[in-house]
């Protein structure tokens, strides 16, 4: 069974650093794309990018290229969403989930930013 | 970036029948759009419930079926229940790139 299994919620301060993680098993993790979606409160889904785990090829919604680093770990089957400095404005709910016939989806990270 | 466009909300009777579509700014949509429906209720991560235009996945009722029509992609209802009173999502393929639609609210009442 293919399953997605994400860190738990996170509270953070504006210009703080986060990763977070998706957990994958079930499957091949390097054979299959994982994305990253975020919800802000209230509001709908918005695609943010995805990587290919095996070459670690990865793609970016031009909303979020340069704001966010999708990255993945092979021997982790893991994987990654990662922030360098926070904004309030990333306060949100995080979710991966497999793009394909699997339609797998992750329960998601609650992302909090706040001074 | 393309622009997927979803009537903000439908409302559909109990055992009834309604169709919710997904457009493109780039032109009609296609196959090669591949496009997904996921249904969100409320405090619950979404589900997908059609993949690559028509395929249905093994956990969505049968009442639910998708389709192209008129040049977007429709995500059908068949027999409307009160569970599936929901925010639906389409989510369209652009040559590596991936686009959601805004979403329908749909009240079954």
């Amino acid at each position: 069974e293919v399953q997605l299994e994400q860190s738990g919620a996170e509270v953070k301060k504006p210009g703080e650093s986060l990763k977070i993680s998706c957990k994958t098993s079930g499957y091949s993790f390097s054979d299959y794309w994982i994305g990253w979606v975020r919800q802000v409160p209230g509001k709908g889904l918005e695609w943010m990018g995805l990587i290919y785990p095996d070459d670690s090829d990865t793609r970016y919604s031009p909303s979020f290229r340069g704001q966010v680093i999708v990255s993945a770990d092979k021997s982790l089957t893991t994987a990654y969403l990662q922030w360098t400095s926070l904004k309030a404005s990333d306060t949100a709910i995080y979710y991966c989930m497999r793009p394909d016939s699997s339609g797998v989806w992750g329960q998601g990270t609650r992302v909090s930013v706040s001074a | 970036q393309a622009v997927v466009t979803q009537e903000p909300s439908l409302t559909v009777s109990p055992g009834g029948t309604v169709t919710l579509t997904c457009g493109s700014s780039t032109g009609p949509v296609t196959v090669s759009h591949y496009a997904y429906w996921f249904q969100q209720k409320p405090g619950q991560a979404p589900r997908t419930l059609i993949f690559d235009t028509t395929n249905i996945h093994s956990w969505a009722p049968a009442r639910f079926s998708g389709s192209l029509l008129g040049g977007k992609a429709a995500l059908t209802l068949s027999g409307a229940q009160p569970e599936d009173e929901a925010d639906y999502y389409c989510l369209l393929y652009y040559s590596g790139a991936r686009v959601f639609g805004g979403g329908t609210r749909l009240t079954v009442v």
